[in-house]
């Protein structure tokens, strides 16, 4: 079956420090991947995807590449705000029709002044 | 652009109790998923509806049930509550015609258990 295994967290930075957060993934045929934010009280929101391999999913100054030879999709950032603390879920689904998602632990990323 | 709706954001019940759960979907969204994420945890899957019916099962004990409605909203009934149903139940949505396999989440119902 599919799994999705992440950094375990806290992971602690200092504002404007650069960030990355492994995630390697376990899957039958080819996965869509991604990573969805969650910050502190709220929901789940999608910070970015990448649905075939070599892709690289973009957004808020985040960065993940969808690498099929090691099957992993590490997030990174090139210099953390306060605001980016919040909990980081990798996750995955197939692009075959009524596909779950399966989600890593998550990580949460704590970014001090 | 309308997102998925839930309601209530927080319930309170005492255990042994009956709670249910509401889920709007995006319009033009035929597919519904229930995620339950404990304190701490990463979300689990419960169960998922394609056009009214049941189309995949995950972790979801005998003491809950859930069904989509011809408007494709979705409602999830849960009995006989205990203190470790406490948790955020996510509703997410996504066309079946789409590609990604991208969901599309609520902002989740908060449920105490006392």
């Amino acid at each position: 079956g599919n799994s999705v295994t992440q950094m375990e967290g806290p992971v602690t930075l200092s504002e404007e420090a650069f960030l990355t957060i492994n995630c390697t993934y376990t899957a039958t045929g080819y996965p869509s991947l991604f990573w969805y934010v969650q910050y502190p009280g709220e929901g789940l929101q999608l910070l970015l995807k990448a649905t075939k391999a070599d892709d690289k999913g973009s957004n808020k100054g985040f960065e993940a590449t969808y690498r099929k030879e090691t099957t992993s999709f590490h997030l990174e950032k090139g210099s953390v705000q306060v605001s980016d603390s919040a909990v980081y879920f990798c996750a995955l689904t197939s692009n075959s029709g009524y596909s779950t998602l399966t989600f890593g632990k998550g990580t949460m990323l704590l970014v001090s002044p | 652009a309308a997102g998925v709706i839930q309601s209530p954001r927080h319930l309170i019940k005492e255990k042994r109790e009956t709670a249910t759960l509401k889920c709007y979907p995006i319009p033009r969204h035929d597919t519904v998923y229930w995620y339950q994420q404990g304190p701490g945890q990463d979300p689990q899957f419960l169960i998922s509806f394609y056009e009214k019916m049941q189309s995949d099962k995950g972790s979801i004990p005998d003491r809950f049930s859930a069904q989509q409605f011809s408007d494709y909203h979705s409602e999830l009934n849960m009995s006989s509550l205990e203190l470790g149903d406490s948790a955020l139940y996510f509703c997410a949505s996504s066309p079946l015609a789409s590609n990604t396999g991208e969901l599309f989440f609520g902002e989740g119902s908060r449920l105490t258990v006392l």
